[in-house]
């Protein structure tokens, strides 16, 4: 199994680019690397996906190296409200192996002002 | 229009009692998903169920099973409450099965077991 592993916490100030690593030394050649974003008390949002190299959407970056080893979620000018538990997920839940699917332990990013 | 929603948000119950958390998806996907969120923060996957295909995460004692009446329905039902249950239960939706589909998650719901 593809286990992942986030720093616990990470702080940042607004405005700030900020870095987030989720290593995946296991990882799959069917794997994505997918990230999702958690506020309290709610379900985690989908923020970005991919599979290798780069991938950019409105409103991150994630980077993936040739080996496919690890992740970086960049999320570009962060401000008060991206404070929020960010978790890495790898796996391929294409048949039958969705309890493949792992989370990692989730980073808790602070934005201070 | 809420994409995925969860009934109750909380319950309350305790230890030995038997329990059911509804999910509902209007998104028209084909896989839904629970997962138990701890104390600590851990998203674990309990279940996937496909196309009437219901994949289990070998992990989780058969106490726990999903019902699903139709596509857009996977309900939860625990027999024999135990303390460790407590958690927040988390019902996500994708479009289908295949590698890597964008997940949508509920509102969540938190369960303590006394």
């Amino acid at each position: 199994l593809a286990k992942t592993t986030q720093p616990i916490s990470m702080d940042s100030y607004e405005g700030q680019e900020v870095n987030i690593t989720c290593s995946h030394n296991n990882i799959a050649t069917n794997d994505y690397i997918t990230w999702y974003q958690q506020f309290p008390s709610q379900g985690p949002r989908f923020i970005i996906q991919g599979y290798k190299t780069k991938v950019t959407n409105e409103v991150a970056s994630l980077f993936i190296p040739a080996d496919r080893k690890s992740s970086t979620l960049s999320l570009p000018r962060v401000s008060l409200s991206d404070t929020a538990v960010y978790y890495c997920l790898v796996g391929d839940n294409y048949g039958g192996a969705t309890n493949k699917l792992i989370f990692g332990t989730g980073t808790l990013l602070a934005v201070q002002p | 229009d809420t994409a995925v929603s969860q009934t109750p948000k909380y319950l309350v119950t305790q230890m030995g009692n038997d329990k059911s958390i509804k999910c509902e998806q209007n998104l028209g996907h084909d896989t839904m998903y629970w997962y138990k969120q701890d104390s600590k923060k851990f998203l674990k996957i309990m279940f996937s169920y496909n196309n009437k295909e219901l994949i289990i995460n070998e992990t989780v004692p058969n106490r726990f099973s999903p019902k699903s009446p139709d596509k857009a329905h996977l309900n939860l039902h625990i027999n024999s409450l135990e303390l460790g249950d407590s958690a927040v239960y988390f019902c996500a939706s994708s479009q289908d099965i295949a590698g890597g589909s964008e997940q949508y998650f509920g509102p969540g719901t938190r369960l303590t077991v006394t």
